[in-house]
């Protein structure tokens, strides 16, 4: 039963192409996070949604657009790849008002050739 | 504004040694403080939190002490093993609205050698 769950595990493509990394989370949480992160561990969030509202959205290019079709899910479609943004993305969930914390999903490696 | 300052790594040390690693933080308000782990290959677990000042978070062996009046919250084991190597990232919650925005320090990479 995997709480928060990203697919896929692995992405390796060209540059210019456009993908999507898909998150689910099953825990009843009413927010949903991606997070970036590079080569030396640091965490950038990127967006955040509260029941399927945007409620952050850091600076982040145009050619990176989230969709929460509901509250367990959130998507992250990215166009016209570049070599800048190979990295490790972290989808994660919590509820808002709490501070129990987050649960990250075991993240998507997104490697641009 | 807020922010969280841990320790550069990597630290490494042997097994069955003492750890710390220390984190300090500037915010307004009263936050939430966490630690949080990521082993090699995983996404990050919440290793220990403390909401308070005054309150001790511990999990695994691990402790660490939420102290206002030096704005710290360090990491400590005992006796560390091997299958404590991983990467340590400490974070403070504070209130945005209705929600929670968290803040995150730079993580700090641990290895432990046999």
């Amino acid at each position: 039963d995997t709480a928060v769950s990203q697919t896929p595990k692995y992405l390796v493509t060209q540059m210019g192409n456009d993908k999507s990394i898909k998150c689910e989370q099953n825990l009843g949480h009413d927010t949903m996070y991606w997070y970036k992160q590079d080569s030396k561990k640091f965490l950038k969030i990127m967006f955040s949604y509260n029941n399927k509202e945007l409620i952050i959205n850091e600076t982040v290019p145009n050619r990176f657009s989230p969709k929460s079709p509901d509250k367990a899910h959130l998507n992250l479609h990215i166009n016209s790849l570049e070599l800048g943004d190979s990295a490790v993305y972290f989808c994660a969930s919590s509820n808002s008002g709490t501070d129990y914390g987050y649960t990250f999903g075991s993240g998507t490696r997104l490697t641009v050739v | 504004g807020n922010s969280v300052t841990q320790m550069e790594g990597p630290v490494t040390l042997s097994e069955e040694a003492f750890l710390t690693i220390n984190c300090t933080y500037t915010a307004t308000g009263y936050p939430s403080l966490f630690w949080y782990v990521q082993y090699p290959g995983e996404g990050l677990q919440l290793l220990l939190k403390a909401t308070k000042a005054d309150d001790k978070g511990s999990n695994k062996g691990f402790e660490a002490t939420y102290r206002k009046e030096t704005t710290s919250f360090h990491l400590e084991k005992g006796s560390v093993q091997v299958s404590d190597s991983a990467v340590y990232f400490c974070a403070l919650s504070l209130r945005a609205g209705n929600n929670r925005k968290l803040i995150w320090g730079l993580g700090t990479s641990l290895a432990v050698n046999p």
